[in-house]
């Protein structure tokens, strides 16, 4: 299993801004997930962070706009970069800590921007 | 790329009735998962299905895997309010860890 935290719960930001978003694992985790979820939507995966290479971007997310960490492999962040109003959304990590195993997820950052 | 079908989108329904999601996927999957999101929360894993044909109870929910391994079903026997919450399927394609999540079914339960 795996016990993530991940902060900010909630922000409210400025158009134009950035917002970084943490996520701490309680073990060592090959890859992290970053998803958007837009209220009442499904999950749409936004890139997986590899430890010591750089981020795998879905089609539709690049990297200048949400830029990723991942520094060793318990820890990532995601940065919404130059915030939008349509960038207001849940944004959550996951890990899945062996392969075609269950996922685990961080609490989610609600992100509003104004 | 791999897409995952999931119906429906809402329903409701009074206590004591049944509830059933179904999940298709366009692809073979390695497995699919099931996840539970309870309002303002996040996903919660309820369950694994490997196998072909696979059939797997937690108390009154009953889940289901194709026997192509395509698609899978959740069926709740008399619902509860405790059961409100989205559902979401989710397929792993197996050569990787990640998992396509269906569009999920947000169920409400009228006490």
């Amino acid at each position: 299993s795996a016990v993530i935290s991940q902060k900010p719960s909630r922000d409210i930001c400025q158009r134009g801004t950035s917002l970084t978003i943490q996520c701490q694992v309680d073990s060592q985790v090959t890859m992290m997930f970053w998803y958007r979820q837009q209220p009442g939507q499904s999950l749409t995966l936004i890139a997986t962070a590899n430890q010591g290479s750089e981020a795998t971007y879905e089609s539709g997310f690049v990297i200048d706009k949400f830029p990723i960490s991942r520094p060793n492999l318990t820890f990532s962040t995601l940065t919404v970069s130059n915030m939008s109003p349509e960038d207001s959304s849940i944004y959550l990590c996951s890990v899945t800590p062996e392969m075609d195993t269950e996922a685990f997820f961080g609490q989610g950052t609600r992100l509003t921007v104004v | 790329g791999q897409q995952v079908m999931q119906i429906p989108q809402y329903q409701h329904v009074q206590e004591g009735e049944d509830f059933t999601t179904y999940c298709n996927s366009s692809t073979t999957l390695s497995n699919i998962q099931w996840y539970k999101q309870r309002p303002g929360g996040h996903p919660v894993f309820l369950i694994q299905l490997v196998k072909s044909g696979e059939v797997k109870k937690q108390k009154r929910l009953t889940f289901q895997f194709g026997e192509a391994k395509k698609n899978s079903s959740l069926h709740i026997t008399a619902t509860q309010t405790t059961d409100v919450g989205t559902y979401f399927c989710a397929g792993a394609g197996g050569s990787n860890y990640k998992l396509t999540f269906g569009k999920g079914t947000l169920l409400t339960v009228n006490p």
